[in-house]
C-alpha cells in the first residue's frame, strides 16, 4: 500500500529562522513530489513541486528530493508569522493519483 | 487565467437528502479530482475524472458519484445524506496528461453541512 508520512507536529520555530519539513513515502516508483500551504479553512495551495534528486528553490523555499532514502523536504528560510499554516506533502504515482500525507502545522513565533 | 471554481460555497442539508457540487477547472485542464477533508482528517481522495471518464476512484461508499461533462466541468453527487458526510469538500484540477508532471490547483471548497 501506498503510503505517505508525515510529522503532525505542530512544528514551533522563531521567526526569521530555518523551517524543516519532512515527508517520506513508501514506493519507489513515485514520480513527482509536491508541497502545499493550507491555512487554517482554506483550501490548499501549491508551494512547489520536484520531481529530480537534488535541490529546488524558489524564493525563500526549498525542495529536496533524495530518491535513494524515499524522502522529501522543504526547507522555508527567515520564517514569517505568515508562514504559519499545515503543510502538505504529496506523491504522484504512475496512475495519476496523487497519495497525500496528513500534513505537518507549523507556528512561527515571532 | 481564471482559477477553480466551486458552487456552492456553503449548504446545509438535512440526513437522508442528496445533494450536487460543481466545480469548472483551470481552462484547458482535462482532470478533475475530488476530496473531502474533515477536521483531523487530512485529505481523503474520492475519484479522478480525465476527459469524461472516472479514471481514480477512492474508497468511499456507492453514495458518492461524479462525473464529468465535455468542458471539463465536473459535478459530485452524494445521495442519503448522513450526518458524518459533514465536511468540506475540495475540487482540483490538472492538466492530467501523460508526460505533465501533474500539479493540482485546488478551488475554494464546498462546506457541506448535514443536520
Amino acid at each position: 500500500q501506498k503510503e505517505v508520512e508525515q510529522n503532525s507536529g505542530p512544528l514551533s520555530v522563531p521567526e526569521g529562522a530555518i523551517a524543516s519539513l519532512n515527508c517520506t513515502y513508501s514506493d519507489r516508483g513515485s514520480q513527482s513530489f509536491f508541497w502545499y500551504r493550507q491555512y487554517s479553512g482554506k483550501s490548499p495551495e501549491l508551494i512547489m513541486f520536484i520531481y529530480s534528486n537534488g535541490d529546488k528553490e524558489d524564493g525563500r523555499f526549498t525542495a529536496q528530493l533524495n530518491k535513494a532514502s524515499q524522502y522529501v523536504s522543504l526547507l522555508i528560510r527567515d520564517s514569517q508569522p505568515s508562514d504559519s499554516a499545515t503543510y502538505l506533502c504529496a506523491v504522484k504515482y504512475s496512475n495519476y493519483q496523487l497519495i497525500w500525507g496528513a500534513g505537518t502545522k507549523l507556528i512561527i513565533k515571532p | 487565467k481564471a482559477g477553480v471554481t466551486q458552487t456552492p460555497r456553503y449548504l446545509i442539508k438535512t440526513r437522508g437528502q442528496q445533494v450536487t457540487l460543481s466545480c469548472s477547472p483551470i481552462s484547458g485542464h482535462r482532470s478533475v479530482s475530488w476530496y473531502q477533508q474533515t477536521p483531523g482528517q487530512g485529505l481523503q481522495f474520492l475519484f479522478e475524472y480525465f476527459s469524461e471518464t472516472q479514471r481514480n476512484k477512492g474508497n468511499f461508499p456507492g453514495r458518492f458519484s461524479g462525473r464529468q461533462f465535455s468542458n471539463s466541468r465536473s459535478e459530485m453527487n452524494v445521495s442519503t445524506l448522513e450526518l458524518g458526510d459533514s465536511a468540506l469538500y475540495l475540487c482540483a484540477s490538472s492538466s492530467g496528461a501523460e508526460g505533465h508532471t501533474y500539479e493540482q490547483y485546488f478551488g475554494p471548497g464546498t462546506r457541506l453541512t448535514v443536520t
